[in-house]
């Protein structure tokens, strides 16, 4: 059974602190991964991808992928109350081209 | 503007019922999906599609249909709703790599 995990949270930071969330995922062959963000009563939107070892930034976004330990996190600088959304962590399995597998997600609460 | 594009966004209908959830998409995007979500868990595929004339059952059992005659047109058919398929249905496409969805707004189907 191919598994992503995370804590469903809500997970509750303060305005323009760092929010983090993890992600852990079964299949060692797993290629790619994929952070979409969920706002409440909404579709849910790509924010990150990221498909090698280490850090990769965009604004403020950064996540990172350790295969190794099968770990994939997302962490979010200055969090804004805007940040306040569910975040799904999404694994491309591998010998899998089009099927994506989904956690449960994240509720993240950023309080001004 | 390019989209994709769900109807009806909301539906309540009796248990016997034929229905339709409508996706087009002007995206220009060979791969389309169909997911269903319940509150506060994971995303899980019912339908996908390479192309046209191309479809696959996803990994969650469905009682569900799909077609695919046109490249933006891939409707979701249910020849008889039951309480137990209601659910938020949501509707992706993606161009060449698979975890970079795109998501329409969603039916939000309750079978009474």
């Amino acid at each position: 059974q191919k598994e992503v995990e995370q804590n469903s949270g809500p997970l509750s930071v303060p305005e323009g602190a760092i929010a983090s969330l993890n992600c852990t995922y079964s299949d060692r062959g797993s290629q790619s991964f994929f952070w979409y963000r969920q706002y409440s009563g909404k579709s849910p939107e790509l924010i990150m991808s990221i498909y090698s070892n280490g850090d990769k930034e965009d604004g403020r976004f950064t996540a990172q992928l350790n295969k190794a330990s099968q770990y994939v996190s997302l962490l979010i600088r200055d969090s804004q109350p805007s940040d306040s959304a569910t975040y799904l962590c999404a694994v491309n399995p591998g010998g899998s081209n089009y099927k994506l597998t989904f956690g449960k997600g994240t509720l993240l609460t950023v309080n001004p | 503007e390019a989209d994709i594009y769900q109807t009806p966004r909301y539906l309540v209908i009796g248990t016997g019922k034929k229905i339709t959830l409508e996706c087009s998409q002007t995206m220009g995007h060979d791969k389309m999906y169909w997911y269903q979500q319940d509150p506060g868990m994971e995303l899980h595929l019912i339908h996908y599609s390479y192309g046209v004339n191309s479809t696959e059952k996803g990994d969650l059992s469905s009682e569900s249909t799909v077609s695919r005659i046109r490249t933006e047109h891939f409707p979701l058919t249910l020849e008889s709703a039951r309480p137990s398929h209601t659910s938020q249905y949501l509707c992706a496409s993606s161009e060449y790599n698979p975890g970079k969805l795109f998501f329409g707004s969603g039916t939000q189907l309750s079978v009474l």
